[in-house]
């Protein structure tokens, strides 16, 4: 099946600093979503995505659709405490199928 | 509006035990999703119900399985509970049925299965 790789795994940095995850796999999707969980609850949507190449902010939030359709990346800006929890994208094919990443743990040390 | 509702929240079973957890997606949605998460493994996905019919399906055994209702609730059965059973059940709803405009989740339901 489907499969994304989400790297980094984990990451730890000082509060103000910008991040950056990405997504990529060996298929096509036609949406890429980006989620946030916080711990004890269930995952958010942070940014939805539709066209390879689209670019799209949600306040310090910036999301891209790779031009290959292939893969996506998710950057934060000058990050707060607040955004500390688990960040997930997900892949979704016109098939009616999502799959998730495994993803990437975000710790803020203040 | 109202959003997922999951319930319980919490669940201590044993092994060899059956469970059956619930899920009443946002008002209008069709349809409903179940994921299982666990620590390094990300969510997997388990069913997905659309208007009381399973359209998808993950790779789990036969232990698991799921039914959804008219009023679109969905309720998702594990029989003879194993250890490696235990994890976060979380259900997600979809106003479109296809998910690409995003899933609204639940809070889940945490299994422990001793």
């Amino acid at each position: 099946g489907q499969q994304l790789n989400q790297s980094p795994q984990s990451m730890f940095i000082q509060e103000g600093e910008d991040v950056s995850m990405n997504c990529t796999s060996s298929s096509i999707f036609n949406t890429w979503l980006w989620y946030k969980q916080d711990p004890g609850e269930g995952p958010v949507l942070l940014i939805a995505l539709y066209k390879a190449g689209e670019l799209t902010s949600n306040g310090r939030l910036t999301a891209q659709f790779g031009i290959t359709r292939k893969d996506s990346f998710l950057n934060i800006s000058a990050s707060i405490p607040s955004d500390v929890g688990i960040y997930f994208c997900a892949g979704h094919t016109n098939a009616g199928k999502s799959t998730f990443g495994d993803g990437t743990t975000l710790t803020v040390k203040p | 509006k109202a959003g997922v509702t999951q319930t319980p929240r919490y669940l201590i079973k044993t092994r060899g035990q059956q469970v059956t957890l619930s899920c009443s997606p946002i008002s209008g949605h069709r349809s409903v999703s179940w994921y299982q998460q666990t620590p390094g493994q990300g969510l997997q996905f388990l069913f997905e119900y659309f208007s009381e019919t399973q359209r998808n399906k993950g790779n789990f055994p036969g232990r698991f399985s799921g039914r959804q209702f008219s009023n679109s609730r969905s309720e998702m059965n594990v029989s003879t509970l194993e250890l490696g059973d235990s994890a976060l059940y979380l259900c997600a709803s979809s106003a479109t049925g296809t998910g690409s405009y995003g899933y609204t989740f639940g809070s889940g339901t945490r299994l422990t299965v001793v």
